[in-house]
């Protein structure tokens, strides 16, 4: 399975601090992506990294590709109660059917 | 928001009850998903559709009966449900299949079967 697992299962911050959220993968991949979900809605699409590519950002995201290591993280600066939502790693398993982990629980604490 | 619509929100039926759930995205994609999400489970992939045909059924029960019209419209058809199927269902539609291109959700479905 090219499941994705986050790491840790839920994380706690204050705003203002930065959150770092960890995911490991088993097999070969094209591409990472990292999606984000409010409280029992749909998902929204943050960063596609590809295999090639080590690092990527997007306004307060910054996501890291270690493909030797088969593991990739997603830190977001400053953070905002707005921020508060489950995250998580996607990877890309036969044709286009996404693999999702389980999420990262952020909580931001304003 | 996403480009991606879905209805009802929310959804009670008995076990005994048919209904359908429909997605529409407005984004001009070829293909279109269903998912479920149940609590303290990853997300799963229940049917792919590309260009209104199916491609993939990831080995769901009968009692629900998807159907894709056009490629901008996907329902799922619920009958005989269980309590267990009680889950947030969610659509999603890509620019094709075959590539690991981004997915676009709609905000779900929340269904509960009494």
């Amino acid at each position: 399975s090219q499941q994705g697992e986050e790491d840790p299962q839920a994380l706690s911050i204050q705003e203002g601090e930065n959150a770092t959220m960890n995911c490991s993968y088993k097999t070969s991949i094209n591409n990472l992506q990292w999606y984000r979900q409010n409280s029992g809605r749909g998902l929204v699409h943050l960063i596609l990294i590809r295999s090639n590519e080590r690092e990527k950002h997007s306004g307060r995201l910054r996501v890291t590709l270690d493909t030797s290591k088969k593991s990739s993280s997603l830190l977001i600066t400053a953070s905002r109660a707005a921020d508060t939502a489950s995250y998580f790693c996607v990877t890309g398993g036969y044709g286009n059917k996404l693999v999702f982990g389980a999420g990262t629980i952020l909580r931001v604490k304003s | 928001e996403t480009g991606v619509t879905q209805t009802p929100r929310h959804l009670v039926m008995g076990m005994t009850n048919k209904k359908s759930l429909k997605c529409e995205q407005h984004l001009g994609h070829n293909a279109m998903y269903w998912y479920k999400q149940s609590a303290k489970k990853p997300l799963e992939l229940m049917f792919v559709y590309n260009f209104k045909e199916q491609t993939e059924n990831n080995s769901v029960p009968s009692r629900f009966s998807p159907e894709c019209p056009n490629s901008s419209h996907l329902f799922l058809h619920l009958h005989t449900l269980q309590p267990e199927d009680s889950a947030l269902y969610l659509c999603a539609s890509s620019q094709e299949v075959g590539t690991q291109e981004t997915q676009y959700f709609g905000p779900g479905t929340r269904l509960l079967v009494l």
